[in-house]
């Protein structure tokens, strides 16, 4: 079985600090782990995956995320907070191999990005 | 850029009521999902349609819920008969394919449904 945990419910950053949204997952094999945005009436929106290649993902905005095979993590980063960030960010997991092609989500986390 | 439309944003019913939550999925795709997500608790997956047909159903799709594509646009969500545990944020979710990747999933802003 596949999960994902997202251990804070709110992460609270300056504007022009780094930020880190943390994510962990437990999959029998490899995974595929995804983010996910949500501003407050839209959409969850797609920010970042990783599928296979570099540990270090690039995504949208200016967000990155490092996959930790060892510590089975897939944290959340960003340089520099803007106040535009602030909202509700998804980790999601889903294994490579063998079951259905349908991801776990976490609960979410809310960022709040201060002025 | 194409978007994935729910109605309403918002309902409130009464226990044992019916409801029905609307999406209406981008043109160009062919897979359909309803999660939702209980307040302070995990975006939970409900179901997935293809073909006209449920591909794939968790635990939580019991015979209550209903999925149906009336009329090739829209892709519905029936509850029969609302219980105050099924109180959440619906998101509808479509995607081209059923790809491993799974990134091409676009989501929808959301029902919020009380019941009371």
């Amino acid at each position: 079985a596949q999960s994902v945990a997202q251990p804070e419910d709110q992460v609270n950053v300056a504007e022009g600090n780094p930020l880190t949204v943390k994510c962990t997952y437990s999959v029998s094999g490899n995974p595929y782990l995804f983010w996910y945005v949500q501003y407050p009436n839209r959409g969850l929106q797609f920010l970042l995956k990783y599928i296979t290649g570099d540990n270090l993902v690039k995504g949208s905005y200016g967000f990155e995320a490092e996959f930790n095979k060892s510590q089975t993590s897939f944290h959340l980063k960003k340089p520099s907070a803007l106040v535009s960030d602030s909202a509700l960010y998804f980790c999601a997991v889903r294994e490579t191999s063998g079951g259905s092609y349908i991801p776990t989500f976490g609960r979410g986390t809310s960022l709040i990005v201060h002025p | 850029e194409p978007e994935v439309t729910q109605t309403p944003s918002h309902q409130v019913t009464q226990m044992g009521q019916e409801v029905i939550l609307r999406c209406v999925p981008i043109s160009n795709h062919l897979y359909f999902y309803w999660y939702r997500q209980i307040l302070g608790q995990k975006v939970e997956f409900l179901v997935s349609f293809y073909n006209n047909e449920i591909s794939e159903k968790s635990e939580i799709f019991d015979d209550q819920f209903s999925v149906e594509r009336p009329d090739g646009s829209n892709f519905t969500l029936k509850i029969r008969s609302t219980k105050l545990e099924d109180s959440a944020m619906y998101f509808c979710a479509s995607s081209v394919r059923d790809s491993p990747s799974n990134y091409g999933y676009t989501f929808g802003s959301g029902t919020r449904l009380t019941v009371v």
